[in-house]
Parts: structure tokens; sequence; C-alpha cells
């Protein structure tokens, strides 16, 4: 089973109200993703690390999403102003071997 | 660009019965391959993935899967389910460059309802 932590649970803001989540990943984990999974079950990547840097990140992330993961803390997924279209449930996970994911239990946002 | 497809969206089975999940990829690169499962207000869970070498892999909870590069495919496959098997199950692609950095790329996923 994953031990990777995602807090909160659920989350529920306003239009343009700044939303943050966290992730502990396992341990000994170098690299971290966030996804977002709306509700009809698509996955977008948002964003990578491997030991704090940043990987990849797409265009999305780049305007109003911010993201780090700094050594010794919990990483950390915020949007500056969220919208509607937010609503979603974000996934963070974890991986140490090729091609193998271990996933939190998600944090659902909910922008009303 | 990698795609993937999940041509069933939901499967219904009886407890006992035999399943396969069916997913095919495009990608012209070298992959892994890989199937997460997703019971109801979860996260993923890995069941297990394929890179190379023998084609059926096995995984947890007695699920496998199946290679097959002819016809792009990465079936799923189960002798005698559960019901606890019932959720969402995914299969996702990720590019095979040399790291674990690389994002996987997901089905829709199958939804499989196992009923007493």
């Amino acid at each position: 089973n994953s031990k990777v932590i995602q807090t909160p649970r659920y989350l529920v803001k306003g239009q343009g109200q700044k939303a943050k989540m966290r992730c502990i990943p396992e341990k000994g984990h170098p690299v971290v993703f966030w996804y977002q999974q709306n509700k009809n079950n698509e996955f977008k990547f948002l964003i990578n690390f491997q030991n704090q840097e940043v990987l990849q990140q797409i265009d999305m992330t780049e305007k109003r999403f911010s993201a780090e993961c700094p050594s010794n803390s919990p990483c950390s997924l915020e949007i500056q102003s969220s919208e509607a279209g937010d609503s979603a449930l974000y996934l963070c996970a974890s991986s140490l071997s090729y091609g193998e994911q271990y996933f939190g239990p998600g944090t659902r946002l909910t922008v009303l | 660009t990698q795609t993937v497809s999940q041509s069933d969206a939901h499967v219904t089975v009886f407890e006992g019965d035999s399943v396969e999940l069916r997913c095919n990829y495009s990608y012209g690169g070298s992959i892994y391959l890989s199937w997460y499962i997703q019971h109801h207000g979860h996260g993923l869970q890995f069941l297990l993935k394929y890179y190379s070498g023998n084609p059926v892999v096995q995984g947890v909870n007695g699920f496998e899967a199946e290679f097959s590069k002819s016809d792009s495919s990465f079936h799923l496959r189960k002798a005698s389910v559960h019901w606890s098997d019932s959720a969402v199950y995914f299969c996702a692609v990720s590019a095979n460059s040399g790291g674990s950095n690389y994002k996987l790329t997901f089905g829709k996923g199958t939804l499989l309802t196992v009923t007493p």
C-alpha cells in the first residue's frame, strides 16, 4: 500500500481564492508528480520534481499554478486564483522505479 | 505523443468469473506499460508493469497482464474475481528514457463491477 500522504482530503474555495494542498512522498522516492483528475476520469499531468528541482511542467502550471518540493518539508501545489474549472481531484505520486508510481489519496478541490 | 485507449467503459461480471480489461496504446518509442486500480473515493494503486522480457507479467491480488507488440495491447486479466475487485482500472504508459521521472499517460478507465 502507498505511503504517500496528501492533505487536506477536501478543499472548498470560492472563485478567485487561493487553494493550497500538500503532499509527503514515500520516503526515499526522489521523484514527485502532480496530476489533476477530472470528473470524467481524465488525467492531466501538471508538474514533476526530482530532488526538489522541476523536471517538467505544463503551461497551465506556469500561470496560475505554483508548486514546490523543498527538502525536509512537504511538497505543495497552490492555485493562485481558483476557477470553477479547477474543481477536480489532485493526485500526488512519488516514484523510485521506472514506470511505477505510488499515489496518495488525493485532495478533492471544489471551487464554488 | 502517447495515447492509451480502453475500449470498455464498464464491464460487469459475476463473482468467480474471469475477466479481461482491454488496453491499446500508441507510441513510437520504448515505453513502460502499467495498470492501476482506483476504488471509489481513493487514490490510484499500482497493480503491475511491463517493460521487457516475458510478455505476461504478474501483479498483486491475482492480476496479470499480457503485452503484445503486434497488437499494441496490454490487456489485464484475472481468473476469478472477487466483489472487492469492483473499482475503476486505468491503463497507463510512460516513455522509457532512462529515468523514473516521466509522466504517466492514462486511458479513460474501465469500471469493473463484480456482482455476487
